[in-house]
């Protein structure tokens, strides 16, 4: 069965320090990968996807993430975190004419 | 460009009582349709989807119902809500082919009693 695994609950990070949140993921085939950030009350906004390609893949507000096949992983990453990235991150995987399944999330806190 | 709506932003129901959530979208023509349901320190939970008019799929067998009646539009419903029915409720929509980008509207914060 499909599933997705973002290990940490919280993280905690000072403001300009770096990030990476984890997800792994168990699927049958390569599955499409999505990363999604979720402000206190709001809807899920899409950060980035990967679909082929470059492995490393930009998204928005400065994310990266990076998928390894052997590791079944794709964390995402930002160099300097900022106060306004406070917020909860989801993984998700899918693959066409499949639903996707989200992670749990991880809920990123920033000190100031 | 696509854009995604959802109302109420927030309702407080009695148990008891019918629920009515409505979902529309716009800016693009047969796009799927998903309604999730986000509880307290859990992740998404997908309920519903539907891939055209008329057309749904459950997920989980629930107190929950939805319909489509238009090419954009999708509803939550139920006649008598539960308190284990409380949570955030997100719509969301993807293109009908090539992949499964799905985009989400704001949500709608459900708070039985």
């Amino acid at each position: 069965a499909q599933s997705v695994t973002q290990p940490d609950i919280h993280i905690t990070v000072s403001e300009g320090a770096s990030l990476e949140l984890r997800c792994n993921y168990s699927y049958g085939a390569t599955p499409y990968l999505f990363w999604y950030v979720q402000s206190p009350g709001q809807g899920l906004q899409l950060l980035l996807k990967y679909f082929s390609g470059d492995t490393l893949v930009q998204g928005i507000k400065g994310f990266e993430a990076e998928f390894k096949r052997s590791q079944s992983s794709f964390n995402l990453r930002k160099p300097s975190v900022h106060w306004s990235d406070a917020a909860e991150y989801f993984c998700a995987v899918g693959r066409y004419g499949n639903k996707l399944v989200f992670g749990a999330g991880t809920i990123l806190r920033v000190k100031s | 460009s696509q854009t995604i709506h959802q109302w109420p932003a927030t309702l407080v129901q009695p148990v008891g009582s019918p629920l009515s959530l409505e979902c529309t979208v716009e800016g693009t023509s047969n796009p799927n349709l998903y309604w999730y349901r986000q509880a307290a320190g859990r992740g998404l939970q997908l309920l519903f989807y539907s891939v055209g008019i008329g057309q749904i799929s459950s997920e989980v067998p629930q107190n929950l119902s939805a319909s489509r009646p238009q090419d954009r539009q999708f509803i939550l419903s139920s006649k008598k809500l539960l308190l284990s029915d409380s949570g955030f409720y997100l719509c969301a929509w993807s293109v009908s082919r090539d992949e499964e980008t799905q985009y989400f509207g704001p949500g709608t914060r459900l708070l039985v009693l």
